[in-house]
């Protein structure tokens, strides 16, 4: 099936670092989700973006969507050891909901 | 308690068996979804349904089949169960406002 281009596929940070990741599609989308998952649950979702160009935050977490509608960022600051999971991008086009999903970073920190 | 809810969250079975995996939510959405999930890969969509009415196929469709039973119940099927069906099953909720909710999953393994 489709996929999304997510990068990078891993990352090995210090405690105390930031974090950058992105995600990039062939297609437009008209919305943007980013999800995370810890081992052995499902996704939970950290951010969702509705309109190109928008930037949004969650606490530590910051998200873009992309001005040509075919990307989207999370950046994470100042990591700590609870942020270690798999980051998921996700893009909805078109006029149906059906999500199309990033291959997923996986995070790890280092205290 | 949780908003979305699988059953079971485990189960080990044997090729060409009939397995039924069932989704609950409590959150008064009328959109429910099932992906699967295959390691070190993001989630694929299997079906889809909008209302009680309404079922679609997703991108792997083949070899499942789902039965909506309620608002509130989305229930996956896997006819004759085979080795390569072996996975993590997610079920989601959407109001349609483009944000999906996951449940917890169900690991799948089929010998």
């Amino acid at each position: 099936g489709q996929q999304l281009n997510q990068s990078p596929q891993s990352m090995f940070i210090q405690e105390g670092e930031d974090v950058s990741m992105n995600c990039t599609s062939s297609s437009i989308f008209n919305t943007w989700l980013w999800y995370k998952q810890d081992p052995g649950e499902g996704p939970v979702l950290l951010i969702a973006l509705y309109k190109a160009g928008e930037l949004t935050s969650n606490g530590r977490l910051t998200a873009q969507f992309g001005i040509t509608r075919k990307d989207s960022f999370l950046n994470i600051s100042a990591s700590i050891p609870s942020d270690v999971g798999i980051y998921f991008c996700a893009g909805q086009g078109g006029d149906t909901d059906k999500l199309i999903f990033g291959t997923g970073t996986r995070l790890q920190v280092f205290p | 308690d949780a908003d979305v809810t699988q059953t079971p969250r485990n189960r080990i079975t044997k090729t060409g068996k009939r397995i039924m995996l069932e989704c609950s939510q409590t959150k008064g959405h009328d959109r429910m979804y099932w992906y699967r999930q295959d390691p070190g890969l993001g989630l694929q969509l299997i079906y889809y349904s909008f209302d009680v009415k309404d079922i679609n196929k997703g991108e792997i469709s083949d070899g499942y089949s789902v039965s909506r039973q309620a608002q509130a119940k989305f229930s996956l099927s896997l006819e004759s169960a085979i080795p390569n069906q072996t996975a993590l099953y997610f079920c989601a909720t959407s109001a349609g406002t483009g944000s999906q909710f996951f449940g917890p999953g169900t690991r799948l393994t089929v010998l």
